[in-house]
Parts: C-alpha cells; sequence; structure tokens
C-alpha cells in the first residue's frame, strides 16, 4: 500500500525567504505525485502534479516540485515566499483503483506560517 | 476553478440519525470521490465512483455508503451517525485516471 510522510507540521519562514516542503512517498511503481494547499475553512487547491517525464515540475504562484526516484521524495520549493502563501500544504500519491481513477493518499501536512 | 459544490456546508445533528450530503459538479467528470479530514490523518478516500451507478469503496467505507444515479451528483450517506464520524468530508472530481482531482469546499459535520 502507498503511503506519504510529510516530516515536518509546522514551518515558518520570514516573508521573502526561501521555502522547500519536505515529501517522502512509498509506492511500488511509477507514482502520481501532487501537492495541494488548504487555507482555513477552504476545499483543496492543487498546486502542481508529477506524472511523468521532466522530473521538475512547475505550478501555480510560482512553486515548483522535484521528483527524486532514488530518494523516494517530491519536494516543493519556491524561492521567495510571499504572506498570503501561509496555509497547510499536503503533499498526495495517486495510485490507480480497480474501476479506474485513482485513489489519493496523503500526508499528514505541513502548516506553513510566514513572519512579515 | 472546477465547477463543485457541496451540501450542505455545515451540519450538526444526533447520534443514530441519517444523514446525506451531496455533492453536485458541472464540469461532466466521470470520476468522483469522497474523502473525509481528520486532524493528523490528512485526507483519507471513503468511496468514489467511475460512472453512474458504478461505485467501490475506499480504506474508510464503513458506516458510509453512496450513491450516483446521474452523473453530477454524488451522494454520501451516513445511515446510523456516530460521534467518530464527526469530520470535514471533501468530494473530488476528477476526468480520468492519469488526471489530478479537484475538491469541493468541502461539509463540516458534528456529530452529537
Amino acid at each position: 500500500a502507498q503511503s506519504v510522510t510529510q516530516p515536518d507540521i509546522h514551518i515558518t519562514v520570514s516573508e521573502g525567504a526561501s521555502l522547500e516542503l519536505r515529501c517522502n512517498y512509498s509506492y511500488g511503481a511509477t507514482p502520481y505525485l501532487f501537492w495541494y494547499v488548504q487555507s482555513p475553512g477552504q476545499g483543496l487547491q492543487l498546486l502542481l502534479k508529477y506524472f511523468s517525464g521532466d522530473t521538475l515540475v512547475q505550478g501555480i504562484k510560482g512553486f515548483e516540485a522535484e521528483f527524486k526516484r532514488s530518494q523516494s521524495s517530491f519536494n516543493l520549493r519556491k524561492p521567495s515566499v510571499h504572506w498570503s502563501d501561509a496555509a497547510e500544504y499536503f503533499c498526495a500519491v495517486g495510485a490507480r483503483l480497480t474501476g479506474g481513477g485513482n485513489k489519493l493518499t496523503f500526508g499528514t501536512g505541513t502548516q506553513l506560517k510566514v513572519e512579515l | 476553478d472546477a465547477g463543485i459544490t457541496q451540501s450542505p456546508r455545515h451540519k450538526v445533528t444526533e447520534t443514530g440519525t441519517p444523514v446525506t450530503l451531496r455533492c453536485h459538479q458541472t464540469e461532466n467528470h466521470r470520476y468522483m470521490y469522497w474523502y473525509r479530514q481528520d486532524p493528523g490523518h490528512g485526507l483519507r478516500l471513503i468511496h468514489y465512483s467511475y460512472g453512474v451507478k458504478d461505485t467501490d469503496k475506499g480504506e474508510v467505507s464503513d458506516g458510509y455508503s453512496v450513491s450516483r444515479s446521474k452523473t453530477e451528483d454524488f451522494l454520501l450517506t451516513l445511515e446510523s451517525a456516530t460521534s467518530s464520524q464527526t469530520s470535514v468530508y471533501f468530494c473530488a472530481i476528477s476526468e480520468g485516471t492519469a488526471n489530478e482531482q479537484f475538491f469541493g469546499p468541502g461539509t463540516r459535520l458534528t456529530v452529537l
């Protein structure tokens, strides 16, 4: 069965500083990988996805992530954080379901706080 | 944003009562999913649908049933609500297997 680990529960960074959120996954085949962001009381918004091909993927809001198969990692990065980036971030791995579609297995999330 | 609505957005109910949550999409996507979100667990899949009248169980399906009579609607029913089902419930949709999922705004359910 697949699993996702986000080792950092909380992270605090200063506005303008760089950011890296860690994500490690366990899955037996080539994974589908995702990063979602959730603001308080809101649903989840997709930041970026990896299905195949280039291991460095670009997303919305200036985020990027790099898939490293040898390390089973899919870390999220942003070169300069804005105060509006404060939110909870979830990494997820997708596995194909019997009837089609895919099941997302989520990590427990990383809460990002941005200091002005 | 993907056209997904959930109703109700908030509900308080008592133990033992039936509850139905509705997910409605305007995207004509084939796949629909119900997840629950609990602190320390992230989101976990309850049930999913791969077409009209085609549904299957996820990892935390006990105590839940679903129905999909139309492409656009996916209902989640708690036949007899328990306090352990207090959670935030999210519906998601996707166009295909190798596609991302888009999430609705969520329903906060409290079972007293």
